[in-house]
C-alpha cells in the first residue's frame, strides 16, 4: 500500500490562506480521489472536500482542493482563514488494487 | 436527521473479544457502504474495515485482518463489528461512517458522514 505524507502542522494568522499538502508514496495521485476531512478537538471528522476538489454543501467556499500530478500531491487551500478553522485536517484515498483505505498523518493548523 | 451512534464500547483484556454496534437513522442504510475508522489516544485517524451494501463484500486493514469482522443488518439499520484477540494496540476511539453518495450513486472510497464514537480500552 502507499502512504500519504502530510505535515504535522501549520500556522497562519486570520484572515490570511494556508495550504496543506498531501504526498502520495507511490503511484499516482491521480489514479484515486482524495478526500480531505476536518476534526475540531473533541469532534468527530466531517468532510470538507470529495472527490479532490469538490465541497459538500455547507462546507464554505473558502475550502477548496486540488491535486499536482509533477509532485503526486493533493492540497487543501483555505484563504479568509477564520478561528474556527483551526482544527486537524486529514487527507484520504484508497488503494482500488487491495481494496483499502488510506489516511494521511494529519496537519494541526493553528490559527493565530 | 441523518445520524450514527455507536455503541458497545469498553474496557476489556488483552486477548479478549468486543462487539460494536452503529446504528443509522434518518437515511436509507442498506443503500450505502459503511465503515470504521479507528483514533488511538493523540494520534490520527486509521481506516479499519468497509462493508459493502448487502453485507456480502469486506475489507480490512492489515492490522485487524483475521481478528475483526464486520458485518450489517440492514432490516435493523446496523453495522456491527466484532473484534477478537485484542491488543493493547487496539485501543483507541472506533468510529462508524457512511460510505460516500455523489450524484445519487453509492460508493466506498470516501465518508461523507460520521458518528460520535466508542471508546474501547484494551488494559490488563
Amino acid at each position: 500500500n502507499f502512504m500519504l505524507t502530510q505535515p504535522h502542522s501549520v500556522s497562519e494568522s486570520p484572515g490570511k490562506t494556508v495550504t496543506i499538502s498531501c504526498t502520495r508514496s507511490s503511484g499516482s495521485i491521480a489514479s484515486n480521489f482524495v478526500q480531505w476531512y476536518q476534526q475540531r478537538p473533541g469532534s468527530s471528522p466531517t468532510i470538507v472536500i470529495y472527490e479532490d476538489n469538490e465541497r459538500p454543501s455547507g462546507v464554505p467556499d473558502r475550502f477548496s482542493g486540488s491535486i499536482d500530478s509533477s509532485s503526486n500531491s493533493a492540497s487543501l487551500t483555505i484563504s479568509g482563514l477564520k478561528t474556527e478553522d483551526e482544527a486537524d485536517y486529514y487527507c484520504q484515498s484508497y488503494d482500488s488494487s487491495n481494496h483499502v483505505l488510506v489516511f494521511g498523518g494529519g496537519t494541526k493548523l493553528t490559527v493565530l | 436527521e441523518v445520524q450514527l451512534v455507536e455503541s458497545g464500547g469498553g474496557l476489556v483484556q488483552p486477548g479478549g473479544s468486543l462487539r460494536l454496534s452503529c446504528a443509522a437513522s434518518g437515511f436509507s442504510f442498506s443503500t450505502y457502504w459503511m465503515h470504521w475508522v479507528r483514533q488511538a489516544p493523540g494520534k490520527g485517524l486509521v481506516w479499519v474495515s468497509y462493508i459493502n451494501r448487502d453485507g456480502s463484500s469486506t475489507s480490512y486493514a492489515a492490522s485487524v485482518k483475521g481478528r475483526f469482522t464486520a458485518s450489517r443488518d440492514n432490516a435493523k439499520n446496523t453495522l456491527y463489528l466484532q473484534m477478537n484477540s485484542l491488543s493493547v494496540e487496539d485501543t483507541a476511539v472506533y468510529y462508524c461512517a457512511r460510505g460516500i453518495s455523489v450524484g445519487g450513486q453509492y460508493y466506498y472510497y470516501g465518508m461523507d458522514v460520521w458518528g460520535q464514537g466508542t471508546t474501547v480500552t484494551v488494559s490488563s
